[in-house]
């Protein structure tokens, strides 16, 4: 199986201060690669796919970047509504594997 | 808008057998592969397989021997069969429809709420 390593666990941030999260494969995955925000008592929530296209309805403080092994998922000026988990998750290959998470709090 | 549905029963004990639904609103499950995934404080998000309208399905090989899905298009809804189960299949258990823009490679874009079955 393809493991899915995210750094950091969590992060800590003021509000407005920039976020950038990190997601590294064990093999190469191409961009195969989707990000997901969830929030306490929620669902997963695509954020990302593609490494780098915003899902339907995602504003642009979200972008992604990466390929091969190295990800990135970067929120610009956090808002309240952005401090929640996010989950990388690769579907390059059977079985798809999902990173621990990081978790987005306020400082 | 498409919308899934989770059902089924939340509280199984030991040696049972887990069975959930998830029913497809605003939509035809045609064209999509459709897929179960869970979540544990221990494990994290564990994606369990998926299927495609017409029954093909792919499991996760750390599930394989206990797992069936199954799709019923005049019911539009799928659903996962998990047989002999223990405390370690205690989670949240979500559906959601995969999508892609090449075959076999698809992320999920619409989840289910989740249903929380204890062991």
């Amino acid at each position: 199986d393809i493991v899915m390593t995210q750094s950091p666990a969590t992060l800590s941030l003021s509000p407005g201060e920039g976020a950038t999260l990190s997601c590294r494969a064990s093999q190469s995955i191409s961009t195969n690669l989707a990000w997901y925000q969830q929030t306490p008592g929620q669902a997963p929530r695509l954020l990302i796919y593609g490494a780098s296209t915003r899902a339907t309805g995602i504003p642009a403080r979200f972008s992604g970047s990466g390929s091969g092994t190295e990800f990135t998922l970067t929120i610009t000026r956090p808002q309240s509504e952005d401090f929640a988990v996010y989950y990388c998750q690769q579907y390059n290959r059977w079985p798809r594997t999902f990173g621990q998470g990081t978790k987005v709090e306020i400082k | 808008q498409v919308q899934l549905q989770q059902g089924g029963a939340g509280l199984l004990k030991p040696s049972e057998t887990l069975s959930l639904t998830c029913v497809l609103s605003g939509g035809s499950l045609s064209g999509y592969h459709w897929t179960w995934i869970r979540q544990s404080p221990g494990v994290g998000l564990e994606w369990i397989g998926e299927i495609d309208h017409s029954g093909s399905t792919i499991y996760n090989p750390s599930l394989k021997s206990r797992v069936t899905l199954s799709v019923d298009s005049s019911k539009n809804q799928f659903s996962v069969r998990l047989t002999s189960v223990t405390a370690a299949d205690t989670a949240v258990y979500y559906c959601a429809r995969a999508l892609g823009l090449a075959w076999g490679y698809y992320y999920m874009d619409v989840w289910g709420r989740g249903t929380t079955v204890i062991v």
